[in-house]
């Protein structure tokens, strides 16, 4: 999988948007960038993956530089509920896993 | 919305026993995987399984570690020994059978205490 490197940690205030980025600087034309979270204990939770177009669901939206160097996931409006740590994965085709990093834990502020 | 089911929530056994992790995965999946995390650690990869058989294993998975899919409907992870660093949180997930498309629904997990 290509290296994914995120902040440790980030705070956003309820209601506001969460901007999350991501650096896979390593990833190579058709590996595709996930994003997973997972909140608490839970088990991980898909939300959006993209290739190179910015890419949009019920959950987020996903833009990715031209480069494909990096990429930033965005919860709009973001509700307490939305707490947990995020990954930015970066498969490398044809593998069978997921190999997940540390992520970025988003702490909604009311 | 389809869900990957597990059972039990949460397993007390005494080292040594043997455990079954039980999962239903969502029935037009294809590729079935188990994730373990221990706790404050991160979610490590420990198998998949296509077509009746692994296709790829973490170092983790070892000897102790099984896996079958017994019926068209249950995916289960054995542990034949269980040792005190086997406890963990055990998330089972299936995906489509597209083989690019890592959109992975996991289960809400087994919380497996070794005493």
């Amino acid at each position: 999988d290509a290296k994914t490197t995120q902040p440790p940690s980030m705070d956003c205030a309820e209601g506001r948007a969460a901007n999350l980025p991501c650096n896979h600087s390593t990833i190579s034309g058709n590996e595709y960038v996930y994003w997973y979270r997972q909140i608490h204990s839970q088990g991980p939770q898909y939300i959006i993956h993209g290739l190179k177009n910015n890419e949009t669901n019920e959950m987020a939206s996903l833009i990715i530089t031209e480069d494909r160097k990096s990429s930033t996931l965005i919860l709009p409006h973001a509700t307490l509920r939305d707490t947990a740590v995020y990954y930015c994965i970066a498969p490398n085709f044809g593998n069978e896993k997921l190999t997940f990093g540390t992520g970025t834990r988003l702490t909604i502020i009311p | 919305e389809p869900e990957v089911t597990q059972t039990p929530s949460h397993q007390v056994t005494q080292m040594g026993q043997e455990v079954i992790l039980r999962c239903v995965p969502i029935s037009n999946h294809l590729y079935f995987y188990w994730y373990r995390q221990i706790l404050g650690q991160k979610v490590e990869f420990l198998v998949s399984f296509y077509n009746n058989e692994i296709s790829e294993k973490s170092e983790i998975f070892d000897d102790q570690f099984s896996v079958e899919r017994p019926d068209g409907s249950n995916f289960t992870l054995k542990i034949r020994s269980t040792k005190l660093e086997d406890s963990a949180m055990y998330f089972c997930a299936s995906r489509p059978r597209d083989r690019g498309n890592y959109g992975y629904t996991f289960g809400s997990g087994t919380r497996l205490t070794v005493v």
